[in-house]
């Protein structure tokens, strides 16, 4: 109940083209998503979030799109530049508990 | 603003040795976390602190895993005897009591051999 699932493992984009990364959770107890995107030898940075009472948010060219029902949330990066290359973790949070939970990561790689 | 310090960045140790992380996290966050955080695996959390007093550490090896919040400020994370597969990086985290948003330290990446 404590999992979020994330696909895929890794992925290839070619510059200016959308990545798009998805996440699942199966506790409806959850109430905040954020994304972290983290660079080797750096800590994860939170990037964006979005709560389950909106269904998108948008900053920049990052997009998060949220389907409540079916409990699942994905990261849009649009016009991928090469600068995006890192590993991006989806991430749930339980407000009572305040514990966040991870999925397990994507590589993303843009090819220039 | 001064981001969340850890100490050292880099540790390497013989198996059923001792080994000590330190965290220093941001001014004024009572909340602070330490996450393991396997090669090619998400973070996962190890302990939680709000101010001096554990939150939780349901997935805290406390065989061997101690971990002390002095003050309600800095925190030490202690392995010992250390494994083979606690080889990781082990990051700090805090926030403000219920803020969404946690802020990672750079994180120590232990070996052991």
């Amino acid at each position: 109940q404590q999992q979020v699932k994330q696909s895929p493992q890794s992925l290839i984009v070619q510059k200016g083209g959308i990545s798009i990364i998805n996440c699942a959770y199966e506790n409806t107890a959850f109430d905040y998503f954020p994304w972290y995107q983290q660079f080797p030898g750096k800590g994860p940075a939170l990037l964006i979030a979005i709560r389950p009472d909106v269904s998108e948010k948008k900053e920049g060219r990052f997009t998060i799109s949220f389907n409540k029902s079916a409990k699942q949330f994905s990261l849009h990066i649009m016009d991928s530049q090469p600068g995006d290359s890192a590993t991006y973790f989806c991430a749930a949070r339980n407000s009572g508990a305040q514990k966040l939970v991870f999925g397990q990561g994507t590589r993303l790689t843009i090819n220039p | 603003e001064a981001g969340v310090a850890q100490s050292p960045r880099y540790k390497i140790i013989e198996k059923r040795q001792s080994v000590a992380f330190w965290c220093n996290p941001i001014s004024g966050h009572a909340t602070l976390y330490w996450y393991q955080q396997i090669l090619g695996q998400g973070p996962k959390l190890l302990i939680q602190f709000q101010n001096n007093g554990v939150v939780d550490d349901s997935q805290l090896p406390k065989d061997r895993f101690s971990a002390e919040r002095l003050k309600g400020v800095d925190s030490t994370l202690k392995i010992q005897p250390a494994k083979l597969e606690d080889s990781a990086v082990y990051l700090c985290a805090s926030s403000f009591p219920a803020s969404l948003g946690a802020f990672f330290g750079q994180g120590t990446r232990l070996t052991v051999v």
